[in-house]
Order: C-alpha cells, then structure tokens, then sequence
C-alpha cells in the first residue's frame, strides 16, 4: 500500500522568505503523480503544483518548486517570496489509478509579518 | 463556472442517525470522489464513483454508501452514525482517467452528538 509522509506538523517562515516543506512516500509503482494541495482555514482543497514521477524536470508554478528526487522517494515543496496569504495546511499526496490521492498529515505553514 | 459545490455547509447529528451529503462536481467532470478528513489528519479516501458505479473504495466500513446519478452528481450516505464520524467531508471531481486534477468543493463539516 502506498503511503506519505510528512514529518514536518509545524513550520513558520518570516515574509519574503524561503521555506521548505518535507514529504516522503513509499510505493512500488514505476510511474504515478505527486501533488502538493493547500488548505487554507476556508477549507477548500487547492492544488499547488504536481509531478509525473518520469518526468526528471522538477516541476515549478511562480513561486512554487519542488525537488523530486524519485530514488529516495522524497518530493519536498519549495516556497520562495513566501507571502501572508500562504498560511495554509500544505498536503502532499501521492495518486493512486485513477484518481485516488493517499495524502500525507500535513504541514502547518505560517507566514509572519 | 461555480467550480465544485457540496451541501449542507455544516450539520449535526444524533448518534445512530443517518446522514445524506451532497456534491455536484465541476462542469465537464464525471467522476466524484469522497474523502473523509478528521481534525489535524490528512483526507482519506472513501470510494469513487463513475459512470454511476462505485469503481474504488477506501478501508470504510459498509455503514458508508453512495450514489452519482446521470448528471454526475453524488451522495454520500452514512448509516447508524457514530461520535467517530465528526470530520469534515470533502467531495473531489475529476474527469476519469490516469493523473487528471482533481478539484475539491468546501466540504461539509459533520458533527455527531
């Protein structure tokens, strides 16, 4: 079965600033997808960034990154710049075929001022 | 585009009623998943429904079914419900097939009394 972890409960970061967000998962597929979702306190499910595990570029959306390294099985989350509106859960989730996502616990990111 | 909507928002329950969730899934999607997301924990997977059959289901036990209906639309139904069932319940909607994003609703926040 494949599972994620993130070991990573709490975390904070001053404005402007890079932080970097942990998470391992375990499974024996070749090939699947990795997400980053945020929840902020609205409660709706955000993607932030995905990747194709054959795919080696690491993926980037604005200020997000990730650095997926496939053979330790870790895809850790980059924020740079990071701003007051990123306070939010951070998920990481692995899919399963189709379209099921095994998350990890999540991180709770906040940004201060 | 009103993106994924569920229904009711918020509810409380007795100990052994029964519950009925709601969520219409984004324009153009046709399959809905359902997750189960207790307080400080990561969602976990209930079941799936596509072409109006559940095609996967998470480790719930069989108090916990469902529906889509020809519009795609779905419920979630809870039987005998116990203090253990309080979380917030997430509907995904997705189109069917390997690695599409799946786009969450706001979730209904569920509390058994």
């Amino acid at each position: 079965a494949q599972t994620v972890t993130q070991s990573q409960p709490e975390m904070s970061v001053q404005e402007a600033e890079t932080v970097t967000l942990s998470c391992t998962y375990d499974t024996s597929e070749n090939n699947y997808y990795l997400f980053w979702y945020k929840q902020p306190p609205s409660r709706q499910m955000i993607l932030v960034i995905r990747q194709e595990a054959y795919k080696q570029q690491n993926a980037t959306e604005n200020r997000f990154s990730v650095n997926f390294q496939k053979a330790a099985k870790s895809f850790s989350l980059k924020i740079s710049d990071s701003q007051l509106g990123d306070t939010a859960m951070y998920f990481c989730a692995f899919m399963k075929p189709p379209v099921t996502l095994v998350f990890g616990k999540g991180t709770r990111l906040s940004v201060i001022a | 585009d009103a993106g994924v909507t569920q229904s009711p928002t918020h509810l409380i329950k007795t100990r052994g009623q029964q519950v009925t969730l709601r969520c219409s899934p984004k324009s153009g999607h046709d399959t809905v998943s359902w997750y189960q997301q207790a307080l400080g924990q990561g969602p976990q997977f209930i079941f799936q429904y596509y072409e109006e059959e559940e095609r996967q289901r998470g480790n719930f036990p069989d108090r916990f079914s469902g529906h889509q209906f020809p519009n795609y639309s779905s419920e979630l139904n809870v039987n005998a419900l116990l203090l253990g069932d309080s979380a917030l319940y997430l509907c995904a909607s997705s189109l069917w097939g390997w690695g599409t994003e799946a786009f969450f609703g706001q979730g209904t926040r569920l509390t058994v009394v």
